[in-house]
């Protein structure tokens, strides 16, 4: 079955530090989007983007981050200057375009990156 | 402001005890409400999607139904293998961005 691919599992960064987190999404697909889930809370959508631009953004996505789509298959979530508050588990995920087959519809998420700053 | 609200927040099971979990929403225009399985340092996993008002999904011991208000995931015989976070969330009519609620652990235990 198709997946989506996240690396690196897990990092620790100094704060101050930029990050960057890399996404392979499921090829055919043509929304992708960052969550995010500080430990013990809800899982916080971050930023769609399709058709190679941002699509929506919530309050969290402020001007430290940023999102690209460099080559065909990549995506990636950069943090220019990390804080502690940062720290949490980073999801994208991906989808397919329109309903019909809720399967395809549903968003499919990767298993994350467990961003630390200390 | 759309929310989504999960109960109980923990359930503890025996196996074979049927249970059911619940999904309040409030959301401006319903575009689909979502049930994710979240296991310890992963990635939510898509179970159902239910669009509208009266629509019923099932998967094995796993039964989602939709209310205009709220939505309910029925448990059937649950084994240990269960045990996870269910995750609802919900899309609007504004964006395809997910809201989540805060999920519901489940411990089933044998």
């Amino acid at each position: 079955e198709p997946e989506v691919t996240q690396t690196p599992s897990h990092q620790v960064t100094q704060m101050g530090q930029e990050v960057i987190l890399r996404c392979v999404p499921i090829s055919n697909h043509l929304y992708f989007y960052w969550y995010r889930q500080i430990l013990g809370q809800k899982v916080e959508f971050l930023v769609s983007f399709y058709n190679n631009e941002i699509s929506e953004k919530s309050e969290i996505f402020d001007d430290q981050f940023s999102v690209e789509r460099p080559d065909g298959s990549n995506f990636t979530l950069k943090i220019r200057s990390t804080k502690l508050e940062d720290s949490a588990m980073y999801f994208c995920a991906s989808r397919r375009r329109g309903q019909g087959d809720p399967k395809l519809y549903g968003y499919t998420f990767g298993s994350g990156t467990r961003l630390t700053v200390v | 402001e759309d929310q989504v609200t999960q109960s109980p927040e923990a359930l503890r099971l025996q196996e074979g005890e049927s249970s059911s979990l619940n999904c309040s929403y409030t959301v401006s225009g319903l575009r689909g409400l979502f049930w994710y399985r979240q296991d310890p340092g992963k990635g939510p996993e898509f179970l159902f999607t239910l669009y509208s008002a009266g629509e019923e999904k099932e998967k094995e011991r796993l039964k989602a139904t939709l209310t205009k208000k709220e939505s309910f995931l029925h448990i059937t015989a649950p084994k240990p293998e269960d045990s996870a976070t269910y995750l609802c969330a919900v899309s609007n009519q504004a964006g395809t961005a997910l809201i989540f609620g805060k999920g519901t652990t489940l411990s089933v235990s044998s």
